[in-house]
């Protein structure tokens, strides 16, 4: 399969642990996104990598949450000392070409469950 | 900023009959928006954009979108619904920073079933 990975697609912490998101996106893609979807609303832009370079953090993004993205090919995700607001869906994308005008392809996310 | 409303939550049609899902947008300069379907436990998959040129657009599993200027929508429509077709349909819009890679801002989904 050449599609968008992520690993792990389920998981389940306590308040106040750390977590970390891998995401593996099609090869040839030079651009990586990461979204955050909560139930019942739409995916909310969290991130995004120009190859291996973070250009631009959502506000949603607090001081807890860090990425990065070496080399320019997986993208990691890391969420130090976890609240309950913190569960959601997150969701990686990847995307090749100029100006966003061509289609982002999405992995199958990873929900994340903070009791 | 780039947005996108979807006014409905749910939309129901029986199998067979013509399904229509709604969007507007609200932009500054050119709208690029798109859609997309959630199946349970999958990821977003692309189903058709508009970019430029005809207003009637044909992507994926038979879905068309129709563009429309005057009233700002971008509404996704299908002929012939199949019970398959039931999903979550997200309309999206490209946002205008560079620095986000043109991110996409998203609707909050519209719920279609299909009764047979």
């Amino acid at each position: 399969d050449t599609g968008v990975s992520q690993d792990p697609r389920h998981k389940i912490t306590k308040r106040g642990q750390n977590v970390t998101f891998r995401c593996d996106p099609i090869s040839e893609h030079n651009r990586l996104y990461w979204y955050r979807q909560t139930l019942g609303q739409g995916p909310e832009f969290l991130t995004y990598f120009q190859n291996e370079a973070q250009l631009e953090k959502s506000r949603l993004l607090s001081d807890r949450f860090s990425a990065e993205r070496p080399k320019g090919s997986f993208s990691t995700l890391e969420i130090q000392r976890t609240e309950q607001g913190d569960s959601a869906m997150y969701l990686c994308a990847s995307s090749l070409g100029l100006a966003g005008l061509n289609e982002q392809f999405f992995g199958p996310g990873t929900r994340l469950t903070v009791l | 900023a780039q947005s996108v409303a979807q006014p409905e939550d749910q939309v129901n049609v029986a199998e067979g009959n013509p399904l229509t899902v709604k969007c507007t947008y609200s932009v500054s300069g050119n709208p690029y928006l798109f859609w997309y379907v959630q199946y349970p436990n999958r990821g977003l998959q692309f189903l058709l954009k508009y970019i430029t040129g005809d207003n009637l657009v044909k992507g994926s599993y038979g879905f068309e979108a129709e563009f429309n200027k005057s009233q700002t929508s971008f509404h996704l429509k299908k002929p012939s619904a199949l019970v398959s077709d039931s999903a979550l349909y997200f309309c999206a819009v490209r946002a205008a920073r560079p620095n986000s890679g043109y991110a996409l801002n998203f609707g909050k989904g519209t719920s279609l079933l299909v009764t047979p």
